[in-house]
């Protein structure tokens, strides 16, 4: 069974520090990856996407990945009180279905 | 960005009705699209896969007679929850795949908050 495994947290970071949330997955194939935010009572919106080994830089985001070690991560620099939401990690799998991490709940304290 | 709108946001309805929900992809057409639920404080739930002019596949335990699919067109797939009873109240949020993308990516609606009485 194909997995994806987040710390659930919560994750509490000082508001204009980085934070750091880790993935990782169980399909040494797997090609694409993907982070979403969701906040409470939201849908999941898509914040990253990435395929190849290293780091893609979007703004404040950063995601990496590495897939020897079959992790992805994501950093959020200068964190604000905006960011506090629940990190998704997803994993394409077949079909095109994502496989879902269980999320980390984030909270950036003022 | 990707724009996927569903309608209702939010419904409420007795017991025994049947309740259709649509899910639009407004600025890219989307041969595949994803249903979810996602009950309060838990993950998404994958119900099922919704292909443009073909059978929806459905995840195992879920009640294919139950929860009906439509995906008729390029940018409409629509769900509905046949003789709704209140274990069904739910968050229900359907995603579509962006086929201009580079990565085809899967793009969320707003969800569809339904409370069955």
């Amino acid at each position: 069974q194909k997995e994806v495994e987040q710390n659930s947290g919560p994750l509490s970071v000082p508001e204009g520090a980085i934070a750091s949330l880790n993935c990782t997955y169980s399909d040494r194939g797997s090609q694409s990856f993907f982070w979403y935010r969701q906040y409470s009572g939201k849908s999941p919106e898509l914040i990253m996407s990435i395929y190849s080994n290293g780091d893609k830089e979007d703004g404040r985001f950063t995601a990496q990945l590495n897939k020897a070690s079959q992790y992805v991560s994501l950093l959020i620099r200068d964190s604000q009180p905006s960011d506090s939401a629940t990190y998704l990690c997803a994993v394409r799998g077949s079909n095109y279905q994502l496989i879902w991490g269980a999320g980390t709940k984030l909270i950036i304290k003022p | 960005g990707a724009v996927v709108s569903q309608h209702p946001s939010r419904v409420i309805c007795k017991s025994g009705t049947s309740v259709k929900i649509e899910c639009r992809s407004l600025d890219f057409q989307a041969t595949t699209m994803f249903w979810y639920r996602q009950f309060p404080k838990q993950s998404l739930m994958l119900m099922a896969t919704s292909n443009e002019g073909s059978k929806a596949t459905y995840e195992q335990g879920v009640e294919k007679d139950k929860f009906l699919i439509n995906h008729a067109s390029l940018t409409l797939s629509t769900l509905t929850v046949t003789s709704a009873h209140p274990e069904d109240s739910s968050f229900y949020i359907c995603s579509a795949r962006d086929l201009g993308t580079k990565y085809n990516e899967q793009f969320f609606g707003p969800g569809t908050r339904l409370t069955v009485l």
